[in-house]
């Protein structure tokens, strides 16, 4: 079976860091999606790791550990709008199902 | 990049009626599309994953003659909800993955905007 666990809600101040972590069970793992969503949106693409390692874009940066069954996406210089809920979700690959975490809803404070 | 266009993006219909989805990927073709739920404050539950040509593969406790899917080419994949009830209101939106310029590669899942469902 799949299973994904990540924090519900997550609370950080604008212009800090912030580590959401995530963890897996699945059978079958190609790689390691994260997604943004807004309220009411459709889920915003963030990063895709399928190697272990750090991969850095910007702001935001994903980690992976396959061996650990183990991701965090790190959120740098936060700012209001990154209020958002945070998505990590299990690729078992090509046709095969992507499985989402409950999300972390993060809340920017001033 | 890639799109896909899901619509409607809201639904209001009364109990009993059957409501039909649509996702179109428009600049690459979906191998695969994958049907989500969403009801408020939760994440995203996967229905049923549909490659096509082929049947849907439903994720167990969904109905696969309530929620029917069709993915019968590679750029149109429908969900129907048949006899919609008010527990069936929900947040529907689908992602797609596949092959084609626009998809850049097989990876990445591509979203819909979405179809907020509300059932009188």
């Amino acid at each position: 079976g799949q299973n994904i666990d990540q924090p519900t809600e997550m609370t950080a101040t604008e212009g800090a860091i912030v580590q959401i972590n995530c963890t897996y069970q699945t059978s079958g793992f190609n790689g390691l999606f994260w997604y943004q969503q807004h309220a009411g949106e459709a889920p915003t693409f963030l990063s895709y790791n399928v190697l272990d390692g750090l991969e850095e874009k910007g702001r935001f940066s994903s980690f992976l550990s396959r061996s650990k069954g183990y991701s965090y996406l790190l959120l740098k210089e936060l700012q209001m709008k990154d209020s958002a809920s945070y998505l990590c979700a299990a690729d078992s690959g090509g046709y095969q199902k992507v499985t989402f975490g409950i999300g972390t809803k993060l809340q920017v404070i001033p | 990049g890639a799109v896909v266009s899901q619509h409607p993006s809201r639904v209001i219909c009364k109990s009993g009626t059957s409501v039909k989805i649509e996702c179109r990927s428009l600049d690459f073709q979906a191998t695969t599309m994958f049907w989500y739920r969403q009801f408020p404050k939760q994440s995203l539950m996967l229905m049923a994953t549909s490659n096509e040509g082929s049947k849907a593969t439903y994720e167990q406790g969904v109905e696969k003659d309530k929620f029917l899917i069709n993915h019968a080419s590679l750029t149109l994949s429908t969900l129907t909800v048949t006899s919609a009830h008010p527990e069936d209101s929900s947040f529907y939106i689908c992602s797609a993955r596949g092959v084609g310029q626009g998809a850049a590669t097989n990876e990445k899942l591509f979203f819909g905007s979405g179809t907020q469902l509300s059932v009188l």
